[in-house]
């Protein structure tokens, strides 16, 4: 099981506000490690969505937008949409005894 | 933009090595780091080790005894193996472009390769 925890699943309504967290621990984001979040659409690849806790890469709506605090960050997406139905990924580094490169649990978002 | 192509065998027998190759296109190997993540069907995603210029490496530490990543520049292409393999290493196996950020995230990746392990 990662180190990083996710909700399984959130939900909202077509122009709603979602938010996803993403919580680790003081040998991850809380040691200072820089938090990305990736979408998976169904069937397909991952892609970037925010790399370096809050930066957007070019291409990416303005209705995504990511925090970190402490231990823990967040993805919100504003505006919802029903193509943003998807699994979302939070990754970061994590030096415990396996120190490596890690992905949270995942989050499945589903329109209503 | 670059892009990214896995290939090689996608079904594997119990006990022997998996080989998949990434080829790279739209931009050079030598430019960047180049990492290997899969994801077992319906399961999340697992960093399995990355390559870099001249071939330099940092592996996942679970699965560090099993691996090899090399890269070929002259093919632009870098190359996963995986040894003695069990029904458990059955995954998509994406390869993907990684960015030294000062920590590292990726920022392309290929279409994945569904590898599976089975007799």
């Amino acid at each position: 099981q990662s180190v990083l925890t996710q909700p399984p699943s959130v939900s909202g309504a077509p122009g709603q506000r979602v938010t996803i967290s993403c919580s680790g621990s003081g040998s991850n984001i809380g040691a200072g490690f820089d938090v990305h979040w990736y979408q998976q659409l169904p069937g397909t690849a991952p892609t970037l969505l925010i790399f370096g806790n809050t930066n957007r890469p070019s291409g990416v709506p303005d209705r995504f937008s990511a925090s970190k605090s402490g231990t823990s960050a967040s993805l919100a997406i504003t505006g919802l949409q029903a193509e943003d139905e998807a699994d979302y990924y939070c990754q970061s580094y994590d030096t415990s005894l396996s120190a490596s490169y890690v992905f949270g649990t995942g989050t499945k978002v589903t329109v209503v | 933009q670059v892009q990214l192509q896995e290939s090689g065998p996608r079904l594997v027998k119990p006990s022997e090595t998996l080989s998949l190759t990434c080829n790279i296109s739209g931009g050079s190997i030598s430019s960047y780091y180049w990492s290997w993540i899969r994801q077992p069907p319906g399961k999340g995603l697992e960093w399995i080790g990355y390559v870099y210029n001249l071939g330099g490496t940092n592996y996942n530490p679970s699965l560090k005894s099993r691996l090899t990543i090399s890269v070929d520049t002259s093919k632009n292409q870098f190359s996963l193996k995986l040894r003695s393999v069990t029904a458990a290493d059955t995954a998509v196996y994406y390869c993907a472009r990684t960015i030294d950020y000062g920590d590292y995230y990726f920022d392309f990746w290929g279409q994945g390769a569904l590898v599976t392990v089975s007799s």
